[in-house]
């Protein structure tokens, strides 16, 4: 069975500095896997996705992730946060056959400190 | 490309009351999934659809709810006998034939239950 764990339900950073969000996660087998924004009352936004190319992905609005199969993780990256990443975020593991549905952790809010 | 529609986009309704929900993935989208997302939460899979076949269902969807894609195209959500447990976003995904593992997410349809 599959599932994923977000390490932290709350971070917060200061504008400028690095992010860092934290993910594992358990499949079967060879995963796809994502990272989701949802800003307050909007619908949620793909980041970036892992579908066994590249390890290290590169996403929208200077987000990275990398995915390490000896750790079983996909954590998420900014090397500079700003005001407007301020939001929910949440990482979402998917099998490669099958039904291919989401498995959405549960969430890791980001808050950005002036 | 218009995106996924949902509608309506807001329901406020009272406990007891029958309400359905509209989904309109995108054209050649041929999977379609529903999900649940309660406050705080990451969404939880519901139902998933592979053209007019309903080919799983989550333990989530008790017998008071039920979808149907007839056609293949559009796809219905009901809820018989609201409860106020049922209060939630209720997000609709579909996925193109050559990208299944790819899910683009409408906005969802937010259901109040009074």
């Amino acid at each position: 069975a599959q599932s994923v764990t977000q390490l932290d339900s709350h971070v917060s950073v200061s504008e400028g500095t690095p992010v860092l969000l934290r993910c594992n996660y358990s499949s079967s087998y060879s995963p796809s896997l994502f990272w989701y924004v949802q800003h307050p009352n909007k619908g949620l936004q793909l980041l970036l996705k892992y579908t066994s190319a590249a390890t290290l992905v590169k996403g929208i609005n200077g987000f990275e992730a990398e995915f390490k199969k000896s750790e079983t993780s996909f954590h998420l990256t900014k090397p500079s946060a700003h005001m407007s990443d301020a939001a929910e975020y949440f990482c979402v593991v998917s099998d490669r056959a099958g039904t291919y549905k989401y498995i959405f952790g549960t969430g890791t809010r980001l808050k950005v400190l002036a | 490309d218009t995106g996924v529609s949902q509608n309506p986009r807001h329901k406020i309704t009272k406990r007891g009351q029958n309400v359905t929900f509209r989904c309109d993935p995108i054209s050649e989208h041929n999977r379609l999934y529903w999900y649940r997302q309660t406050l705080g939460q990451g969404p939880e899979f519901l139902t998933y659809f592979q053209n007019e076949a309903q080919l799983e269902k989550s333990r989530l969807l008790s017998d008071r709810f039920s979808a149907e894609r007839p056609k293949g195209s559009f796809s219905t959500l009901e809820i018989q006998r609201t409860e106020q447990g049922d209060s939630a976003m209720y997000l609709c995904a579909s996925s193109p034939p050559g990208t299944p593992y790819e899910q683009y997410f409408g906005p969802g349809t937010r259901l109040t239950v009074t």
